[in-house]
């Protein structure tokens, strides 16, 4: 069965520091994977998706960036976080282009202070 | 007007009663939906899926799509406090084919 792992869990980092947050896939191959965020009570908003190996697709322009050095492993990162950078970050997962059912993994909960 | 639109709740329903979730959605060529469930600081856990008007039934839920009314919603049966949670709607939309949420609805079961 396929699981999704996402790291840190929580993080608390101070305005202007870089960041770096991890997600890796286990038990499938050639996943499209995503990167959303989830602000304090609001809906999941999506930040980046990728269908392959260093083919990633940007939904919102900011200074964030991602990749995806290896097929099951997807990476965001900043180089200057922002306070408004706060939030839930959550990688998800698809295999099928033509039903596109997402599983996320648990999440990173970053705070920016 | 948002995409994917739900009420945002609070919802209340005593235990053992029926729990109706709405969403309606404003891309008409849509295809693909979902339910999500999310607990309080967790990430969301897929729990429905449908692609064609009607029901589906899976266990306590049941899924039903209307795409002339552009309408998706979500019956929970015999509501128990475990689940007590946010549902998100989400639909694939657009030549992108990627997922649009709503913001939520979220549920409160009371024993």
């Amino acid at each position: 069965s396929q699981t999704i792992h996402q790291w840190p869990a929580t993080l608390v980092q101070p305005v202007g520091s870089p960041l770096s947050l991890e997600c890796t896939v286990e038990g499938t191959s050639n996943p499209n994977l995503y990167w959303y965020r989830q602000a304090a009570g609001r809906g999941l908003q999506l930040l980046f998706y990728s269908i392959g190996i260093d083919q990633i697709s940007s939904e919102v322009p900011q200074n964030l960036s991602a990749s995806r050095p290896q097929d099951r492993q997807f990476i965001l990162s900043s180089k200057k976080l922002l306070l408004s950078d706060s939030g839930f970050y959550l990688c998800a997962w698809s295999l099928s282009v033509s039903t596109n059912e997402q599983f996320f993994g648990p999440g990173t909960r970053l705070t920016v202070l | 007007q948002k995409e994917v639109e739900q009420n945002s709740g609070p919802l209340s329903v005593p235990e053992g009663a029926i729990a109706s979730l709405n969403c309606t959605y404003s891309d008409r060529g849509s295809q693909s939906f979902f339910w999500y469930r999310q607990y309080s600081g967790k990430s969301p856990e897929l729990i429905m899926s449908i692609y064609s008007n009607g029901d589906k039934e899976d266990g306590r839920f049941t899924a039903q799509l209307n795409k002339a009314s552009q309408y998706v919603s979500l019956l929970i049966r015999d509501s128990q406090p475990s689940d007590s949670a946010t549902y998100l709607c989400a639909v694939i939309s657009g030549s992108a084919r990627q997922l649009t949420f709503g913001s939520g609805t979220q549920l409160t079961v009371l024993p």
